[in-house]
This record gives C-alpha cells, structure tokens and sequence, in this order.
C-alpha cells in the first residue's frame, strides 16, 4: 500500500463544475503539498499545509492532520485546470513522498 | 534566475552511454533536490543538497547514479552506462531552507530517453 493514496486516478467533466480530489496519507507529516503538472513535464507548486485550509483564486485545499486527509477543490472548473494534480508529503523537512497523481481533464 | 532551470530539456542517448544533466537552483537557495517520474509511474526521490552538509542519497537506485553540487549552486546529476529502465524525467527542484518549511520551486524537468 503507498503512503499517500490519491482519489480518484482520472477525472473528467464539464467546464463550471465543482471538482474535488482526494489524498489519505498513512504516516506522520510535518507538511502536505498540492503540486501541478501539465503535460510537457512541469511542475507548480499550488499549496503547502500544515493545518487547516488555504484559498487561492478558484482553488482551495484543506488538511484533517487527525484523519490524515487533504482535499483540493476547484470552483468553477476551465479546460485550462486540465493537467495532473499531485499530492505530496514531507515526513521530514526534506524529502517528499509523492502520490500517484490525478490526471483531471475540463471538456468545454 | 527567477526560477529552477534544467538542462537539456530532452536527451536521448544509446544504452551504455553516460549522460549529465544540469539543475541551476534559484539564487539563495540553501536546498536543491532530484526526483525522477518513470512512464506511468509516480515521482520518486534521487538525493537532496543541504548547505554545506553532506547530501541525502538515499533515492539513487544504483552506484551507476551519481549526484554533485559546486559551490552550493548548481548541481549535475550524471547517469553511468545508461540503461533502458533510467529512461524518465528527472526533475530538480529547490527552496530557500528545508521544503518542508518553505516550499519547494520545482524546474521543467529533463526527459531522457535511452535507446
């Protein structure tokens, strides 16, 4: 089993929708990352938590450390937020431990 | 730079060979890190830089990996007598301190494909 579970693996819908994607993680963190990479290769940084929940534009996350849960939301879904969404978590200061990934596509 | 800059963004290269690619970390970052996402799989950690303190190798899958950072600035990751498998994107990424306290500025990756 990974340390860090993502859900769900693909996701598909139409433009305007609310979007949300899932992360369980199985150990002790000291921080959770919301990471996304379009095709090509690159990777943004869009959240960095430790408690609690961040708001950026359409894009929120939130943390349950009690649960061991992240979610990241998308308000008003673009065909521009298709791209693959990466949680990420550091059991330490330095490395991560990276999930599978969610690879949302936004059909217009 | 204003971000994390890596080079070549593509290199092919025939098994056997070995191949260097380059991380330039953004100015003032203390922390640059390797990690390398094979073809349908997810991103695993290679080695970390701290300051001046030895690196964290604990990612490299085999002594054929092999990582340096000169003068605390930009770091090459070289792959000797390259296999099929090392085929993947290797990404760098950098932070101010440690990313788990500062976040981390990831590059654009280089795609190495071995052929």
């Amino acid at each position: 089993k990974n340390e860090v579970e993502q859900s769900p693996q693909n996701l598909t819908a139409q433009e305007g929708e609310f979007i949300t994607i899932n992360c369980s993680y199985s150990v002790g963190i000291s921080a959770l990352h919301w990471l996304q990479q379009h095709p090509g290769g690159g990777i943004v940084s869009l959240f960095m938590l430790s408690s609690g929940k961040k708001k950026h534009g359409r894009l929120i996350a939130t943390i349950n450390i009690q649960e061991k849960h992240s979610s990241l939301h998308i308000t008003a879904s673009h065909p521009r937020d298709s791209a693959v969404y990466i949680c990420a978590v550091n059991q330490g200061a330095q490395k991560l431990v990276f999930g599978q990934g969610t690879r949302l596509t936004i059909n217009p | 730079g204003a971000g994390v800059s890596q080079s070549p963004s593509n290199k092919v290269t025939e098994k056997g060979k070995d191949v260097e690619l380059r991380c330039d970390p953004i100015s003032g970052h203390t922390a640059l890190y390797w990690y390398r996402q094979s073809l349908g799989q997810g991103l695993e950690f290679l080695i970390y830089f701290q300051g001046n303190s030895a690196p964290d190798k604990s990612g490299l899958p085999s002594d054929r990996f092999s990582a340096e950072r000169t003068g605390g600035s930009v770091s090459t990751l070289t792959i000797q007598r390259t296999q099929q498998e090392d085929s993947a994107v290797y990404l760098c990424a950098s932070s101010l301190g440690a990313g788990g306290n500062y976040g981390y500025t990831f590059g654009s990756g280089t795609r190495l494909t071995v052929v």
